[in-house]
């Protein structure tokens, strides 16, 4: 089965800088990579996702990026604000009961944006 | 847009009872995951039904835990008997057709077993 591995666990940044979050995959299969945002308490939120057909997606201050080849896919945050303070999850598609619906994720990131 | 619905939002029994979470994915949605986390083993996905039929229950720890959905608009997960190992918090996620994998989270179910 698929397997998805997320580094670092936590990352710790200053207000204004940049935050990156890599994760590789083992299914070469996979065809469909989100990033979820959990905040303390809250619902994991689906933030961006990716799909193999592009190599990279940008919304405002974050994108994401997909190496295919190397199966790795990377978030990254600009500016970051306080409010980016949560746990990222990123995730991947795999085949399970003949659909590509199952997705696995990370063990996550705690991401600190330092006032 | 309601967004997915999960209820108790909060659950505490004994050990030994019976513990049913249930769900109401957003209206339109035809697929429907049940997660389980908790910090040593992240976000597992237990099981999935598209169409209201269980495609992959690989995921479901043991005969302990059962899931259903009689109906588009709503799910149940359920555990007999609850051991304290099942202490997590459950979430229940929706995904509309013909979006290829977008599943939006409710806010899950924290269930402590004692």
């Amino acid at each position: 089965g698929e397997n998805v591995e997320q580094h670092p666990s936590t990352l710790s940044v200053q207000e204004g800088d940049s935050a990156v979050i890599k994760c590789t995959y083992s299914d070469s299969a996979s065809n469909y990579f989100p990033w979820y945002k959990q905040e303390l308490g809250k619902r994991p939120q689906l933030i961006i996702d990716i799909r193999s057909n592009v190599g990279e997606k940008k919304d405002q201050r974050i994108a994401v990026t997909l190496n295919k080849t190397a199966k790795h896919f990377s978030l990254h945050i600009t500016e970051t604000q306080p409010e980016d303070s949560a746990v990222y999850f990123c995730a991947a598609n795999s085949n399970s009961g003949g659909s590509n619906y199952k997705l696995t994720f990370g063990k996550g990131t705690l991401l600190t944006v330092n006032p | 847009d309601a967004g997915v619905i999960q209820s108790p939002r909060h659950e505490v029994t004994e050990m030994g009872q019976e513990v049913t979470l249930r769900c109401k994915p957003i209206s339109g949605h035809n697929s429907l995951f049940w997660y389980r986390q908790t910090m040593m083993r992240g976000l597992e996905l237990l099981i999935y039904f598209n169409n209201n039929v269980p495609i992959d229950d690989s995921g479901m720890p043991e005969d302990r835990f059962s899931a259903k959905m009689p109906n588009a608009s709503f799910s149940t997960l359920k555990i007999q008997p609850s051991e304290p190992r099942d202490s997590a918090v459950y979430f229940c996620a929706s995904s509309p057709p013909g979006t290829l994998y977008e599943q939006y989270f409710g806010p899950g179910t924290r269930l402590t077993v004692t």
